[in-house]
């Protein structure tokens, strides 16, 4: 399965934008880049995911390298209530999401 | 609304008392899976289960079994607890395309004295 790999930690201002990087060199033509967050004390939960393009819903964008080997989850401006760790992963064929690695731990300052 | 359901939330045994942990699920999805995590190693997945009467090892099942006699519930069994398995435990339901969202539970923490 593909692996993925995050920096361990990122900080934030309140309010400003934050870029979350996400390398996936090893990724496949068929795979999906999905993203989740994981909030102090709660499971895992769904942010965003996509396969070529870049992507936008109400919580975040998702902008993908054009090799695809790459990917930036983008929150336009952050707040308080985005401090979490943020994990990038790739199911593998059967959609079976295996490891979630350490993900991105990300600190949002007021 | 999708909910996923873990009992109990919060459990701590002993070393060798049987227990078992619980998950159901009211999305009718295929998929349910089981996640351990620990400080420092993220979420490492015990078993999974594709539909009824198919489950599958993950990366860490050893000490632990699963069983999915109904598309709705799939309960964690630990026949005989050990101190190494004191850990947060978090269940996860999802479709079977890889596009699907996965939903997970609260979490059970577990202390296994």
């Amino acid at each position: 399965d593909a692996k993925t790999t995050q920096p361990n930690s990122m900080e934030s201002n309140e309010e400003e934008p934050v870029h979350l990087p996400c390398n996936h060199s090893t990724i496949s033509g068929t795979d999906y880049i999905h993203w989740y967050r994981q909030l102090p004390s709660q499971g895992p939960e769904y942010v965003i995911h996509g396969l070529t393009s870049n992507v936008n819903n109400r919580m975040a964008s998702l902008a993908i390298a054009e090799d695809r080997k790459s990917s930036t989850l983008i929150l336009h401006r952050a707040t308080l209530r985005d401090a979490a760790v943020y994990y990038c992963i790739l199911p593998n064929n059967a959609g079976n999401m295996l490891t979630f690695g350490g993900g991105t731990r990300l600190m949002v300052k007021p | 609304e999708a909910q996923v359901t873990q009992n109990p939330r919060y459990l701590i045994t002993v070393t060798g008392k049987k227990l078992t942990v619980t998950c159901s699920q009211n999305m009718n999805h295929e998929y349910m899976s089981w996640y351990r995590q620990d400080p420092g190693l993220g979420l490492r997945q015990i078993y999974y289960s594709m539909n009824v009467e198919v489950t599958d090892k993950g990366d860490v099942p050893e000490g632990y079994k699963v069983s999915r006699k109904e598309k709705r519930n799939f309960p964690l069994i630990l026949e005989s607890p050990s101190p190494n398995q004191t850990s947060l435990y978090f269940c996860a339901v999802k479709g079977l395309s890889s596009t699907d969202t996965q939903y997970f539970g609260p979490g059970t923490r577990l202390t296994v004295l």
